[in-house]
């Protein structure tokens, strides 16, 4: 089993919509939850980053992470076409350690 | 602009050479780390540095090998390349112990092994 699993997609989706994005991942010790996303393998763009479980929001963008079930989650509200690209999930035990990363999952914004 | 820079954006090379990537963190990171992404692979972690010292290792091949200077900017070594070392390698810097501890990449680097 992978510690972290990223459905790959390809997701294609109305411009307008809520997007869901999930990860989930086998070892308990992962404390720090982040999402990237990354356009046409450029570098990777931090856009949440979440200690524990809990929401986050930011704008459009909400994190929830649910421990108990070792599932993460982004919500993309109002999803527009500048949001087609890459979202990867990245976990990490502590605050120096390496980012286990999901292996992204495509969105197309169609408009 | 997340702050970290790689350099060179873009590298071909042939089979056999030896390159040198090198990456200048955030100000005042004392992390670095160097992924490899494949063409539709995910990042593969390769190795992190802390203050000059190594800190963890990943899957990195005994080809492939790095360091981080005093002035903290790393280099990733690669040598005996081959074609399957075709890949975007990123480097990412983050804070110290206790600071916060979000991870910013650079842009990367395209290797082309011909």
């Amino acid at each position: 089993q992978k510690e972290v699993e990223q459905d790959p997609g390809p997701l294609s989706v109305p411009e307008g919509a809520i997007v869901s994005l999930n990860c989930t991942y086998s070892n308990s010790a992962f404390q720090y939850f982040m999402w990237y996303r990354q356009y046409s393998r450029k570098g990777p763009e931090l856009l949440m980053y979440t200690y524990s479980s809990g929401n986050k929001e930011d704008g459009r963008f909400t994190a929830q992470v649910d421990k108990s079930s070792k599932y993460i989650s982004l919500f993309i509200r109002d999803s527009q076409p500048s949001d087609s690209a890459t979202y990867l999930c990245a976990l990490r035990n502590s605050g120096n350690t390496p980012l286990v990363f999901g292996k992204g999952t495509r969105l197309s914004v169609i408009a | 602009d997340s702050g970290v820079t790689q350099t060179p954006k873009h590298l071909i090379t042939a089979t056999g050479q030896r390159v040198t990537l090198r990456c200048s963190p955030r100000s005042g990171d004392l992390s670095v780390y160097w992924y490899q992404q494949s063409l539709d692979q995910g990042l593969q972690f390769l190795i992190q540095y802390y203050n000059g010292e190594e800190r963890a290792k990943g899957n990195i091949l005994e080809r492939f090998s790095a360091q981080q200077f005093p002035d903290l900017h790393s280099e990733l070594n690669l040598s005996s390349l081959e074609l399957g070392d075709s890949a975007l390698y990123f480097c990412a810097s983050s804070g110290s112990w206790g600071e916060r501890t979000e991870a910013f990449f650079g842009q990367g680097t395209r290797l082309t092994v011909v």
